[in-house]
């Protein structure tokens, strides 16, 4: 077990609705990336956050947005919810040192939120 | 592009060895990395090799890489019902401004009795 905690685990919405995902990083981890995973496929970079800033983005559009809190929890928000947004959702924690993450820095995933989208 | 390409399913005797092979992008790549998915759970970081080695062991697991080729294996020795799941390879480009991790689509091992 990672210490990365998702809420909720399941969550149906419609077409057109907006839906806010949690995450909550393992102790003392101070970045937070995102991920989509649709059905059988590898997981897909949606973005990173580092203290509370945008450190980086994926290919996907600006109806996918995120928040980074003071005590490193996360949120995901997708807006206009379409149907090929249905996918598990993943997060994970990693510790960035002084100056800030690095290519190396070993990411710790949450066991994910599973959005179906009608 | 940006594929880690993997083949998509593979079955072992219980007790054989499970090889499962991946094909990375970036030659530039410092880490590469193999995560386990089980059922209904999120990812677990299996192992990790840096680029300038060509082998590492870790009990059962051993990850050979050939950074000419960019082809990456791991070794599952002694296979058990417990290895049962999809296994994700995955790089980080070294030109990436990001800590973006780019996965295979995952090789699911299926281990016959």
């Amino acid at each position: 077990e990672t210490g990365v905690t998702q809420s909720p685990t399941h969550l149906i919405k419609t077409r057109g609705q907006q839906v806010t995902l949690r995450c909550s990083s393992q102790s003392g981890h101070n970045t937070v990336s995102w991920y989509q995973q649709a059905l059988g496929q590898g997981p897909q970079f949606i973005f990173q956050y580092y203290r509370e800033e945008e450190n980086g983005r994926g290919n996907f559009p600006p109806r996918f947005s995120g928040l980074q809190f003071p005590n490193y929890s996360s949120e995901l928000n997708v807006n206009a919810l379409e149907l090929d947004d249905s996918a598990l959702y993943l997060c994970a924690s990693s510790l960035g040192l002084a100056g800030g993450p690095k290519l190396t820095d070993t990411q710790y995933f949450g066991p994910g939120t599973r959005l179906t989208v009608l | 592009g940006e594929d880690v390409e993997q083949s998509l399913f593979l079955s072992v005797r219980e007790g054989d060895s499970s090889v499962i092979n991946c094909t990375y992008t970036d030659s530039s790549s410092t880490y590469l990395y193999w995560y386990k998915q089980e059922p209904g759970a999120g990812l677990q970081l299996l192992t990790y090799i840096f680029s300038n080695m060509d082998m590492k062991q870790d009990q059962r697991l051993t990850v050979l890489l050939n950074k000419k080729d960019k082809h990456l294996s791991l070794r599952i020795a002694d296979t058990q019902t417990g290895d049962s799941a999809i296994y994700f390879c995955a790089e980080i480009p070294g030109y990436s401004s990001a800590s973006k991790i780019i996965f295979g689509s995952g090789t699911r091992l299926s281990i016959r009795p």
